[in-house]
């Protein structure tokens, strides 16, 4: 079985300063994991995704992420905050057992940029 | 390519009405979900469907019902709509593959009184 957990539920940084959104994840298998960001009324829109090559892997907007096998994790990061970036940001976990409905998502974070 | 795209985008009901959401995907994906999103929930998938002529459960079916006549479309039912239902309800579909990427269409919000 699969299972992600975003450790925070909402995260406010200061326009400028750096990004950190925390992913773990289990799966019994060798997993895909993706970012996905949500503006507000929007659909849900692809940032990046691993798929077993690079370990750190770049998406849009400037946020990157890496996944680490030994702590199960796969940390969204940005070097510096744009307003543009407040948004809701799910983790998500897919393996080769989950089947067609096998994608797991975290709950979410909410992230929070202060002027 | 206009991607996934769903129909309407907003629609207010009578508790007991019924209605039915369009979902259109034109990138010739496998699979398509149909997914809620309600504060604090996150997103949970209520049917999904592996190809043309099938469908299956998710996690929350009850009081929905989904058909995939065509490929390109998934259409999701309420037959006699509930306040519980109000919710933001989201397709999405990917082609065949743990590894595929899921594209989300831009959401129905539903309000049910």
């Amino acid at each position: 079985a699969q299972s992600v957990t975003q450790l925070d539920s909402h995260v406010s940084v200061s326009e400028g300063t750096p990004v950190l959104l925390r992913c773990n994840y289990s799966s019994s298998y060798s997993p895909s994991l993706f970012w996905y960001v949500q503006h507000p009324n929007k659909g849900l829109q692809l940032l990046l995704k691993y798929t077993s090559a690079a370990t750190l892997v770049k998406g849009i907007n400037g946020f990157e992420a890496e996944f680490k096998k030994s702590e199960t994790s796969f940390h969204l990061t940005k070097p510096s905050a744009h307003m543009s970036d407040a948004a809701e940001y799910f983790c998500v976990v897919s393996d080769r057992g989950g089947g067609a409905d096998g994608l797991t998502f975290g709950k979410g974070t909410h992230l929070i940029i202060q002027p | 390519n206009a991607g996934v795209t769903q129909t309407p985008k907003f629609r207010v009901l009578k508790t007991g009405q019924s209605m039915t959401l369009l979902c259109a995907q034109d990138m010739n994906h496998e699979y398509m979900y149909w997914y809620r999103q309600d504060p604090g929930m996150g997103l949970r998938l209520i049917h999904y469907s592996v190809g043309e002529g099938t469908t299956a459960k998710g996690e929350v079916p009850d009081g929905y019902n989904v058909s995939r006549l065509k490929k390109q479309n998934f259409l999701l039912g309420l037959e006699s709509a509930a306040p519980s239902q109000t919710s933001v309800y989201f397709c999405a579909s990917r082609q065949q593959g743990w590894m595929e990427t899921q594209y989300f269409g831009p959401g129905t919000r539903l309000l049910v009184l």
